[in-house]
């Protein structure tokens, strides 16, 4: 297994713009994160979903949205960019969501590398 | 609302040095405390949580609730710790499902 996969690995959009990313999460796992780390500053939290349902979501506008696939990948959608929207974009999955039990660990995929003009 | 703080961005001790990395939280509930790390060009990983009272690669980490600390501590550093170290709170915050809080991190360099 490669691990939690991320697409793409950088992508570069003006302010205004639409962004998809996707990601692939270790096989088996059921649940994906999603954070979003500024440079300089460690991963914050946007959304976890679990069987397709959003289980939690950080303190983000409601220009970023998520779903997840029947596959258990998923996708994380930003409209109107701004330029503080630029970060590394990192997804996370695990067996289970996070409130399900202490033991369960996230594993982190590469992330993409968001720029916004 | 919860948060972690992890007071110094940079870190350097000498190789066979004792190192300590330093992380305080604030969560009004009952905390559950990890440290993650991230090798040069690797991904972000989980090294310890608290829950586990495990030692990983010489590295041990105590919860103490009075100080609402969480330091991460290895008595003799090699050159291969170096990395950035994220220390991570998992808590409910605002009604939603447990989330994962990280500090800002610190990068740790051990000198040869």
């Amino acid at each position: 297994d490669a691990g939690v996969t991320q697409s793409p690995t950088h992508l570069i959009k003006t302010r205004g713009q639409h962004v998809t990313l996707r990601c692939s999460p270790i096989s088996g796992h059921k649940s994906v994160s999603w954070y979003q780390q500024v440079l300089g500053q460690g991963p914050q939290f946007i959304f976890q979903y679990y069987e397709k349902e959003e289980r939690g979501r950080g303190n983000f506008p409601d220009r970023f949205s998520a779903r997840q696939f029947p596959n258990y990948s998923s996708e994380l959608n930003v409209n109107a960019l701004l330029l503080g929207d630029s970060a590394l974009y990192l997804c996370a999955s695990s067996p289970f969501p996070s409130d399900f039990s202490s033991y369960n660990e996230q594993f982190f995929g590469p992330g993409t590398r968001l720029t916004v003009l | 609302a919860q948060r972690v703080t992890q007071p110094e961005k940079l870190l350097s001790v000498f190789k066979g040095a004792p190192v300590e990395l330093k992380c305080n939280y604030s969560y009004s509930g009952s905390p559950e405390l990890f440290w993650y790390v991230q090798y040069s060009r690797q991904r972000l990983q989980l090294l310890l949580r608290h829950i586990s009272r495990e030692s990983i690669k010489g590295f041990t980490a105590d919860l103490n609730k009075g100080e609402t600390s969480f330091h991460l501590k290895k008595p003799f550093a090699q050159e291969e710790d170096s990395a950035m170290y994220y220390c991570a709170l998992s808590g409910i915050s605002s009604g939603s499902a447990r989330q994962l809080t990280f500090g800002s991190g610190t990068q740790l360099t051990v000198l040869p």
